[in-house]
């Protein structure tokens, strides 16, 4: 079972479109994050929140929108995306700070920009 | 920021043999931890073992057991009797014990099995 989930899986969209993507855990973790990953590559951070409050943006562009409304949900908000943005996106979380849990994923949102 | 490297972009191995893969890392700290993640056709990403740099023994999973040394900064992930299941990305990652949050990866081995 996934402990992280995402909605949609699928998104296709066109460049003038605003849409969201939404992650939802309920393991008590206080950090979550989301990456960009093409195939066969691997996650690109783009952004972090730690206590419901964004520590790290990777210089991601502002067509990006992160937000984080509690500690169970994190969302993404798309506007104005360009062809070179399709990719999958992942969310994740963790226990936050120094430890050695791991991130749990989510099965990621697959995005194609028309 | 941390680097970490693995060197074999794709790998194949025979169903029932056993198959290393390779990872190496840089860094100044002398606390961290270590990841392997296993992320087949269907996407997710699914923690595979786990390692943390003040162990010395090394850890072990099932069929999964990593070569752990810390000197030469590196964590190796060998697979036993290779299963059609076992097939897909493999991602190396860190974490610093200092600054937490973020996590390194390395650019994945993408393993075949044949039956």
């Amino acid at each position: 079972d996934t402990e992280v989930t995402q909605t949609p899986k699928h998104l296709v969209m066109g460049m003038t479109n605003k849409k969201s993507l939404k992650c939802e855990q309920h393991m008590g973790h206080r950090a979550m994050y989301w990456y960009k990953q093409k195939a066969k590559k691997p996650p690109e951070l783009m952004f972090v929140y730690s206590y419901e409050k964004l520590s790290i943006n990777e210089s991601v562009p502002s067509r990006f929108s992160p937000e984080c409304p509690n500690s169970s949900l994190l969302n993404l908000h798309l506007h104005a995306l360009q062809p070179e943005d399709s990719a999958l996106y992942l969310c994740a979380s963790s226990r936050p700070g120094r430890d050695n849990q791991p991130q749990h994923f989510g099965d990621g949102t697959r995005l194609s920009i028309l | 920021a941390q680097t970490v490297t693995q060197s074999q972009p794709e790998m194949s191995v025979q169903e029932a043999e056993t198959v290393t893969l390779s990872c190496t890392y840089d860094t100044s700290e002398s606390d961290y931890y270590l990841f392997w993640y296993k992320q087949p056709p269907s996407r997710q990403m699914i923690l595979v073992i786990r390692q943390e740099a003040y162990k010395q023994q090394n850890a072990t999973e099932n069929r999964f057991s990593v070569n752990f040394q810390k000197a030469a900064k590196s964590f190796s992930l060998k697979i036993s009797d290779s299963q059609l299941g076992d097939a897909a990305m493999y991602f190396c990652a860190y974490r610093s014990a200092n600054t937490g949050n973020q996590f390194y990866f390395g650019t994945g081995t993408s393993l075949t099995v044949i039956p």
